[in-house]
């Protein structure tokens, strides 16, 4: 399995502009999680789903955060409108609860700058 | 509120044992110590867990005090590539997020 994938891997936006970021997780796994990592917050559960539902979105820092999961294999992340406080690693997860219920997977993240 | 503390950073030789302490003195009797780590550039990577007994893989050691306030992960040999930032984390077997703090920065040295 080539793991979590997530694009792009590096974003570049002016303050205003839409950005979504993407993630395909493991296929099979059940959930699927959204983490952002700065240097003066470290890192921090945004939302996560099970089954494609949104079962806890308390981190989602404000509405101009959106996330969706249309189907297993895929899930976006899109922040509308972007500023400058919003660069940051974006991390997408999952996991299997089943079988490696303890352990998330997570990808290479994606690396956000808002000018 | 944080639940775990570690030291923020630590030195270990190359080849040596690399121990990491963490201390989780309000844990609970269903909670689990998860370790994670987070090399450079790259999204954290599970290690190890253990509930109360100590547990080993091939990664590394996860040891647990008896009154389960206190652990430490071990890294038997470690080498240059296990630089990177520990996570020690506790949650309960219900619970699905993991709360990462500010964890441990190792440097192994050459």
């Amino acid at each position: 399995d080539a793991g979590v994938i997530q694009s792009p891997r590096h974003e570049v936006t002016e303050m205003g502009q839409e950005v979504t970021l993407r993630c395909k997780p493991i296929s099979g796994h059940d959930y699927l999680f959204w983490y952002r990592q700065t240097m003066m917050r470290g890192l921090e559960l945004l939302i996560y789903f099970n089954n494609n539902v949104p079962i806890d979105d308390s981190g989602m820092p404000e509405d101009r955060f959106s996330a969706k999961m249309p189907n297993a294999s895929f899930s976006t992340l899109k922040i509308q409108p972007s500023e400058p406080r919003d660069s940051a690693v974006y991390f997408c997860a999952s996991s299997l609860y089943e079988i490696s219920y303890n352990e998330q997977f997570f990808g290479p993240g994606t690396r956000l700058t808002v000018l | 509120d944080a639940k775990t503390t570690q030291p923020p950073s630590m030195d270990c030789a190359e080849g040596r044992a690399a121990n990491l302490p963490c201390n989780h003195s309000t844990i609970s009797g269903n909670e689990y110590v998860y370790w994670y780590r987070q090399i450079h550039s790259q999204g954290p990577q599970y290690i190890i867990h253990g509930l109360k007994n100590n547990e080993t893989n091939e990664m590394a050691s996860l040891i647990i005090t008896e009154d389960r306030k206190s652990s430490t992960l071990i890294l038997p040999h470690a080498t240059l590539r296990d630089t990177a930032v520990y996570y020690c984390i506790v949650r309960d077997n219900y619970g699905q997020n993991f709360v990462f703090g500010p964890g441990t920065r190792l440097s192994v040295l050459p």
